[in-house]
């Protein structure tokens, strides 16, 4: 079985450029699920996606997108990238959104580097 | 909404004392519990977890912790830390109504010295 994995490990881009990450979940797991680590914080929510659609959002704005496809991998657009963006970026997956024992794996994460 | 502090953004200990990192966390409806590690360089590792059922939790490294409802409180405790357990330790909460979105906390910083 395999974990959850993400690439590219490190990215580095300047300001106004897009950035693509990608993720591809554990094996039978459908959930994927999208945290911002900046430095010395903890991550926070941006989105999650169950079955393909968008079915959560924390406080971020639209020009954070993402996509998840059918074998369930995941990505995450950026657009317009800010300096404060720079920040690691964390991929969990799940077995599936409402059980109260679904659980999240996380991935080690791209970190990106906005300059 | 949820929110979770983690009183100590870090805790120096030497090697084979105890250790107690609180988390406390603040929501309107019941929650689960989850405490993750983060090792340098690295993304999260699930350590422990409370969903339902005997409120002190084990993780297979030694770690504990219990779920305290009236403090609103799921500290994390080791009896004898060893130098590998130098990490960052993050507190979770996910509350049964918000899908899998979890909250974390800022995180404590744990160093163990020789």
């Amino acid at each position: 079985e395999t974990g959850v994995t993400q690439s590219p490990t490190h990215l580095i881009k300047t300001r106004g450029q897009q950035v693509t990450l990608r993720c591809s979940s554990q094996s039978g797991h459908n959930t994927v699920s999208w945290y911002q680590q900046a430095l010395g914080q903890g991550p926070q929510f941006i989105f999650q996606y169950y079955r393909e659609e968008e079915n959560g959002r924390g406080n971020f704005p639209p020009r954070f997108s993402g996509l998840q496809f059918p074998n369930y991998s995941s990505e995450l657009n950026v657009n317009a990238l800010e300096l404060d963006d720079s920040a690691l970026y964390l991929c969990a997956s799940s077995l599936g959104s409402g059980s109260s024992t679904d659980t999240q794996y996380f991935g080690p994460g791209t970190r990106l580097t906005v300059l | 909404a949820q929110s979770v502090t983690q009183l100590d953004s870090q805790v120096p200990v030497f090697e084979e004392a105890p250790v107690e990192l609180r988390c406390n966390y603040s929501s309107s409806v019941s929650v689960y519990l989850f405490w993750y590690v983060q090792y340098p360089n690295q993304g999260l590792q699930l350590l422990l977890k409370y969903l339902s059922g005997s409120t002190l939790v084990e993780s297979i490294n030694g770690f504990e912790a219990e779920f305290n409802k009236s403090q609103t409180s799921f500290h994390l405790r080791k009896p004898s830390v060893h130098i590998s357990d130098t990490a960052e330790y993050f507190c979770a909460v996910r509350e049964n109504n918000a899908g899998n979105m979890l909250t974390f906390g800022g995180g404590t910083r744990l160093m163990v010295k020789p």
